[in-house]
């Protein structure tokens, strides 16, 4: 069955370094997403990506945040200057469309540790 | 933000039916009900959704009440697999980009 990969599966860094996230969404799917979850807190959306470019993002998605697809298969999440409130559960979706009447399909996440 | 209500959690004998409510009062005519589960720190795994008719798959059954405003996932023979925390998300028409996950039910399938 097809499903979304994430890598790494978890990650630590210093705080200020960079970090890239990375995902396969699956293969016919047009749509992609990343959320994030805080220890013990609720699933927060971030961004949505289509058609090489950001859809919507929400208001935790800011100018340390970029997405990207720079091939044909990956989709990455970049950190630019990490904080330790970064640390965090990091999920990538991918859906086949966007219309109400379609599931998302989320990856196992990459646990990010900023230490 | 959230247009559903769900009980903090439940427990449920394992071989037996589980039952999860949700209210969703103010759902409008053309927004879906999801239902999601995330096992520990998994990624949120998609069930079902729906409309407006009861919907059955491999995984679980989702009942809508006629006016709508409330749904009941079914999980039909619950196993200690299924210990999870079940969101019930209603994608709104104006906000269809993404699934908003509230505190949702924890489910604890016991032996």
């Amino acid at each position: 069955e097809p499903e979304v990969t994430q890598t790494p599966s978890h990650q630590v860094t210093q705080m200020g370094q960079e970090v890239i996230l990375r995902c396969v969404p699956i293969s016919n799917h047009l749509y992609f997403y990343w959320y994030r979850q805080i220890l013990g807190q609720k699933v927060e959306f971030l961004v949505s990506f289509y058609n090489n470019e950001i859809s919507e993002k929400s208001e935790i998605f800011d100018d340390q945040f970029s997405v990207e697809r720079p091939d044909g298969s990956n989709f990455t999440l970049k950190i630019r200057s990490t904080k330790l409130e970064d640390s965090a559960m990091y999920f990538c979706a991918s859906s086949e469309g966007s219309d109400m009447n379609t599931e998302a399909f989320f990856g196992q996440g990459t646990r990010l540790t900023v230490v | 933000d959230a247009k559903t209500t769900q009980p903090t959690s439940m427990d449920c004998a394992e071989g037996r039916a589980a039952n999860l409510p949700c209210n969703h009062s103010t759902i409008s005519g053309n927004e879906y009900v999801y239902w999601y589960r995330q096992i520990h720190s998994q990624g949120p795994q998609y069930i079902i959704h729906g409309l407006k008719n009861n919907e059955t798959n491999e995984m679980a059954s989702l009942i809508i009440t006629e006016d709508r405003k409330s749904s009941t996932l079914i999980l039909p023979h619950a196993t200690l697999r299924d210990t999870a925390v079940y969101y019930c998300i209603v994608r709104v028409a104006n906000n269809f980009n993404k699934f908003y996950f509230g505190s949702g039910t924890k489910l604890n399938v016991k032996p």
